[in-house]
């Protein structure tokens, strides 16, 4: 049974600053690795999504990278700003049908 | 214009009733999902439908049930709702299910049960 494990919990950054975010997954059988934003009382919204063959994937100021073999994803927020803060997610789809969650962190960043 | 919408947004019921959240997608995706997430902001898959085909999470009790009206549509239906069973129900889709294609996500109902 797939565990996804986000750390930390919560991060709070001043702007500008470099971040990362760490994901990890015990089944290294995945199709794919998929990162979302939650903002407060909305839905989520897909931020970057890495096959089982990629190792990284980038969108603006974020970067994504995988390690299947070591059950570890990073999201990178390059020159984070206020408006990145939010609840990041990871998740990984083992059945191809079904995304197993992590617990998430919950990003502040100060202006 | 919404990709995946989910009605309603907020739910409030007492115990006991039955009840339902529609969810819609027009992306053309053939696979649709519910999932949950609890009051610590878990998120949990519940199902999975595609093609005609359910797959269950062996941990939903059987008062849930989807229907699937046809491929654009899947609806929740809860009988004898819980206190328990207050969360926020996510409804998605994506094309392709069981080749890892990238799911898109709706804005969530909140089900709170009185």
């Amino acid at each position: 049974k797939q565990e996804v494990t986000q750390i930390p919990a919560a991060l709070s950054v001043p702007e500008g600053e470099n971040l990362v975010l760490n994901c990890s997954f015990t089944d290294s059988a995945i199709y794919n690795l998929q990162w979302f934003r939650q903002d407060p009382g909305k839905g989520l919204t897909s931020l970057l999504l890495i096959q089982s063959s990629q190792r990284e994937q980038t969108s603006g100021r974020l970067n994504a990278s995988l390690d299947k073999s070591s059950g570890r994803s990073t999201l990178y927020i390059a020159a984070s700003q206020p408006g990145d803060s939010a609840t990041y997610l990871c998740a990984a789809d083992n059945a191809g049908n079904m995304l197993t969650f992590g617990g998430g962190t919950r990003l502040m960043v100060k202006p | 214009d919404t990709a995946v919408s989910q009605t309603p947004k907020y739910l409030v019921t007492q115990m006991g009733n039955d009840k339902s959240i529609k969810c819609e997608q027009n992306l053309g995706h053939d696979t649709m999902y519910w999932y949950k997430q609890d009051s610590k902001k878990f998120l949990k898959i519940m199902f999975s439908y595609n093609n005609k085909e359910l797959i269950i999470n062996e941990t939903v009790p059987n008062r849930f049930s989807p229907k699937s009206p046809d491929k654009a549509h899947l609806n929740l239906h809860i009988n004898s709702l819980e206190l328990g069973d207050s969360a926020v129900y996510f409804c998605a889709s994506s094309s392709e299910g069981g080749n890892g294609a990238e799911a898109f996500f709706g804005q969530g109902t909140r089900l709170t049960v009185v």
